[in-house]
């Protein structure tokens, strides 16, 4: 079985300064970990993701995660954000379940950027 | 840029009606999912299906769901007999295999009077 727990459930800040959105996560099994915005009434992208080599990942719009195993996090990152940025964010963790990964997603992250 | 999209946007059913959820996946994938998420919950699991079968579920998916790929291009969720507890945003999903990313749609908003 796996898991994903998103331990802040909304995330206000500033414009221009930075964010970090924590994802934890628990598995028996090694995963591929992704990053999700989802945009109001819109579906879900793909931000980013990490299926294996270097542990810090960057993706869409000046977004980075870094991957730490004995910690079992793949933390979200941006140095600066924008108005733009306003969105809710998914991290899912892709664990093989029988004979293929599905995708189990955490109960996301508001983030709110204030001008 | 291919998309998965899904029809309708929004669908408004009496309680105990059957409703019939439609979803194109990008064409040359192979793998498609079912997700659903309830207002202010998390995004659920319900089903994944490949090579004209259900590959996995979840104990959400019971007998009153169903999923079909019946010409080729699209991809069906029906709920045979709705309950108010049903209202979510359902999303459908496609990847090129088990080991990708998944391509979601836009989700269609289902709510049941």
């Amino acid at each position: 079985a796996q898991s994903v727990t998103q331990l802040d459930s909304q995330v206000p800040v500033f414009e221009e300064a930075p964010v970090e959105l924590r994802c934890n996560y628990s598995s028996s099994v090694s995963v591929y970990l992704f990053w999700y915005v989802q945009y109001p009434n819109q579906g879900l992208q793909l931000l980013l993701k990490y299926l294996s080599g270097s542990t810090l990942v960057k993706g869409i719009n000046g977004f980075e995660a870094e991957f730490n195993k004995s910690q079992t996090s793949f933390h979200l990152r941006k140095p600066s954000v924008h108005i733009s940025d306003t969105a809710e964010y998914f991290c899912a963790v892709s664990g093989r379940t029988g004979g293929s990964y599905i995708p189990t997603f955490g109960r996301g992250t508001s983030l709110i950027v204030h001008p | 840029e291919p998309e998965v999209t899904q029809t309708p946007s929004h669908q408004v059913t009496q309680m105990g009606q059957e409703v019939i959820l439609r979803c194109v996946p990008i064409s040359n994938h192979l793998y498609f999912y079912w997700y659903r998420q309830i207002l202010g919950q998390k995004v659920e699991f319900l089903v994944s299906f490949y090579n004209n079968e259900i590959s996995e579920k979840s104990e959400i998916f019971d007998d009153q769901f169903s999923v079909e790929r019946p010409d080729g291009s699209n991809f069906t969720l029906k709920i045979r007999s709705t309950k108010l507890e049903d209202s979510a945003m359902y999303f459908c999903a496609s990847s090129e295999d088990s080991l990708t990313e998944a391509f979601f749609g836009q989700g269609t908003r289902l709510t049941v009077v």
